[in-house]
């Protein structure tokens, strides 16, 4: 299973777009990448998941390289609801993915 | 999307008593769940991953005798702490995963007084 590596911290003002890059240098042909917000005292929230090149919804862009060993979250217009820990998971089947060591995350925090 | 609910989401016991969490798919079927523990300000920590049919598989370190799992269905694994005591009190969240994706519950917290 492909060890992820993000930022700690990252800070930004309400309207700014904030971009999250994770490191997955040995992610397996099969492995997909997937996001998830974590707010304190809530489960992980999907937020994206792309297996290359963009991935595009309502909430955020996922931009995947041709080589996959990284790629980058983007959250548009960040607001102050924004403020939590974001995380980078990659994996293969579902049935699987519990297998996974979280990392850290990373935690956003956005002012005013 | 899919979604994982847990129950309770917050639940109080004394020590030495038993407490059940609950953890649900409510519009797909999950052959296996997994269940995570997570400390203020820390991230998830695999506990146990529960196969539907079988004995759960855990991880190094956590006493299966203490945290009981159960993966009754196909929809649904719980997790019993036994003889509770103070230090288990912790965030648990369990998930669930379809096709590609893992989904997480909302959480329970469990304060052991």
């Amino acid at each position: 299973l492909a060890k992820t590596t993000q930022p700690i911290s990252m800070d930004s003002y309400e309207g700014q777009e904030v971009n999250i890059t994770c490191s997955h240098n040995n992610i397996a042909t099969n492995d997909y990448i997937t996001w998830y917000q974590q707010f304190p005292s809530q489960g992980p929230r999907f937020i994206i998941q792309g297996y290359k090149t963009k991935v595009t919804n309502e909430v955020a862009s996922l931009f995947i390289p041709a080589d996959r060993k990284s790629s980058t979250l983007s959250l548009p217009r960040v607001s102050l609801s924004d403020t939590a820990v974001y995380y980078c998971l990659v994996g293969d089947k579902a049935d699987s993915w519990g297998k996974l060591q979280f990392g850290a995350g990373t935690q956003v925090v956005v002012t005013p | 999307g899919a979604v994982v609910s847990q129950h309770p989401s917050w639940v109080i016991c004394k020590s030495g008593t038993s407490v059940k969490i609950e953890c649900r798919s409510l519009d797909f079927q999950a052959t296996t769940m997994f269940w995570y523990r997570q400390f203020p300000k820390q991230s998830l920590m695999l506990m146990a991953t529960s196969n539907e049919g079988s004995k759960a598989t855990y991880e190094q370190g956590v006493e299966k005798d203490k945290f009981l799992i159960n993966h009754a269905s196909l929809t649904l694994s719980t997790l019993t702490v036994t003889s509770a005591h103070p230090e288990d009190s912790s965030f648990y969240i369990c998930s669930a995963g379809t096709g590609h994706t893992i989904y997480f519950g909302e959480g329970s917290w469990l304060t052991v007084v």
